[in-house]
């Protein structure tokens, strides 16, 4: 089944230390995102990208770091710069990209909840 | 700032009542929208999208848009107590840089369904 696979589900860190989560999609989907939603709020984004090899800045950036080397696959790094990781982070992907009159459908995984410890 | 309110709720109806959940957006190019079902401690999933004004129907869902008001709601008919759940609305927006149109998500409103 086609699908956005994040893991793993639960990761715990120590302060100043950097991790990564992984986020996979087999949809053969452009464009993938990440989003962190914090308890009774809506979703921020992060970081996205549109094609290989490329990425922008989303409205809450800092501290954060992404890659895209295959299309099928988009990491994210939440560095120890980052101030107050602890949130649930979602992992999305959509069929085109984020320009144009007519926006294209985001499909989320199941997400990653991080704790700092 | 480009917004998206949502009422937060808690919306509470009885099972086999029409719940009606608004959403008011702020940016008035956009011209795609979306209804997400957020389950406790779950990622969210897409319910519904509508890009013309009017109504789109799909099952016991539907979603109403007006731009002219920037407006967007979402209609659950025979709510079920599987319905109880977090519904977000989305919308594309011009980015906070300015320089792409990104997703902009309200803050969601709390659905119990009452047997």
């Amino acid at each position: 089944d086609g699908g956005i696979t994040q893991s793993p589900k639960y990761l715990f860190r120590k302060e100043g230390q950097n991790v990564t989560l992984s986020c996979e999609q087999n949809l053969n989907h452009d464009a993938m995102y990440w989003y962190r939603q914090d308890p009774g709020q809506g979703l921020r984004l992060i970081y996205y990208s549109q094609i290989v090899n490329d990425f922008q800045k989303g409205d809450i950036a800092e501290g954060y770091s992404v890659s895209r080397e295959k299309k099928e696959s988009f990491p994210l790094t939440v560095t120890s710069a980052q101030k107050n990781p602890t949130a649930f982070y979602l992992c999305a992907s959509s069929i085109g990209g984020t320009s144009g009159a007519s926006y294209n459908e985001q499909l989320f995984g199941q997400g990653t909840r991080l704790t700092v410890l | 700032q480009k917004e998206v309110e949502q009422n937060s709720g808690p919306l509470s109806v009885p099972e086999g009542a029409i719940a009606s959940l608004n959403c008011t957006y702020s940016d008035r190019g956009s011209q795609s929208f979306f209804w997400y079902r957020q389950y406790s401690g779950k990622s969210p999933e897409l319910i519904m999208s509508i890009y013309s004004n009017g109504d789109k129907e799909d099952g016991r869902f539907t979603a109403q848009l007006n731009k002219a008001s920037q407006y967007v709601s979402l209609l659950i008919r025979d709510s079920q107590p599987s319905d109880s759940a977090t519904y977000l609305c989305a919308v594309n927006m011009i980015s906070f840089s300015g320089s792409a149109r990104q997703l902009t998500f309200g803050s969601g409103t709390q659905l119990t369904v009452l047997p």
